[in-house]
């Protein structure tokens, strides 16, 4: 059974840092690229990283670029997403989602979720 | 950056009807175009992928169909558990950025 979990979501004061973590299991975790999503408290989802099987591509929606960082270590089955400069507009359930393939661009395995709130 | 436009944004229906949804895309994206179901407080949940193909284990009452610009999403015969809100996603032009549509959320009359 595919299992996607995501950690690392708390509160955070603007211009901070946080760093969320997702741990895969129930697939073979490098033979899939992999995403982040997140929707903001009553609002629609927003696609915000993508990153290849091996780690070698990476694309940012153009409202995180320069600030996040996604990342993976396939040894141990897990996705990271470094943000920095973060602001009251990053305020969001932050999703882990399977690629359907290498290079599909869709996602069809949801881990449940880190709440990430950005305030003062 | 390719747009979607999808419509409604909010649909009442009563159980057993059928229940239409369309996206429309800023741009040709062929047929890359998925549908996902969103219910409270849980996670999104791929159901037509590719414009019309359902995925496994989807009741058949689900149907996606449309290429290029436009495209449908219908429910044949609306069932209580279908209460949700629906997304479209397009990826067509890559590399990312992928998009998604604002939704339809979805009520029993």
């Amino acid at each position: 059974e595919v299992q996607l979990v995501e950690s690392g979501g708390v509160v955070v004061q603007p211009g901070g840092s946080l760093r969320l973590s997702c741990a895969a299991s129930g697939f073979t975790f490098d033979d899939y690229a992999m995403h982040w999503v997140r929707q903001a408290p009553g609002k629609g989802l927003e696609w915000v990283s993508l990153i290849s099987w091996d780690g070698g591509s990476t694309y940012y929606a153009d409202s995180v670029k320069g600030r996040f960082t996604i990342s993976r270590d396939n040894s141990k089955n897990s996705l990271y997403l470094q943000m920095n400069s973060l602001r009251a507009e990053d305020t969001a359930l932050y999703y882990c989602a399977k690629d359907r393939d290498s290079s599909a661009y869709y996602f069809d395995y949801w881990g449940q979720g880190t709440l990430v709130t950005v305030s003062s | 950056d390719i747009q979607m436009t999808q419509s409604p944004s909010s649909l009442s229906a009563s159980v057993g009807d059928r229940v239409t949804i369309t996206c429309q895309a800023s741009q040709d994206i062929s047929n890359y175009l998925n549908w996902y179901q969103q219910k409270p407080g849980k996670a999104p949940k791929l159901l037509i992928y590719d414009a019309s193909n359902l995925e496994t284990g989807v009741p058949s009452r689900f149907s996606g169909s449309g290429s290029g610009t436009d495209f449908t999403f219908t429910i044949s015969s609306l069932q209580p558990e279908d209460i949700a809100t629906y997304y479209c996603q397009q990826y067509d032009n890559l590399p990312p950025p992928i998009t998604f549509g604002q939704g339809t959320r979805l009520e029993i009359k």
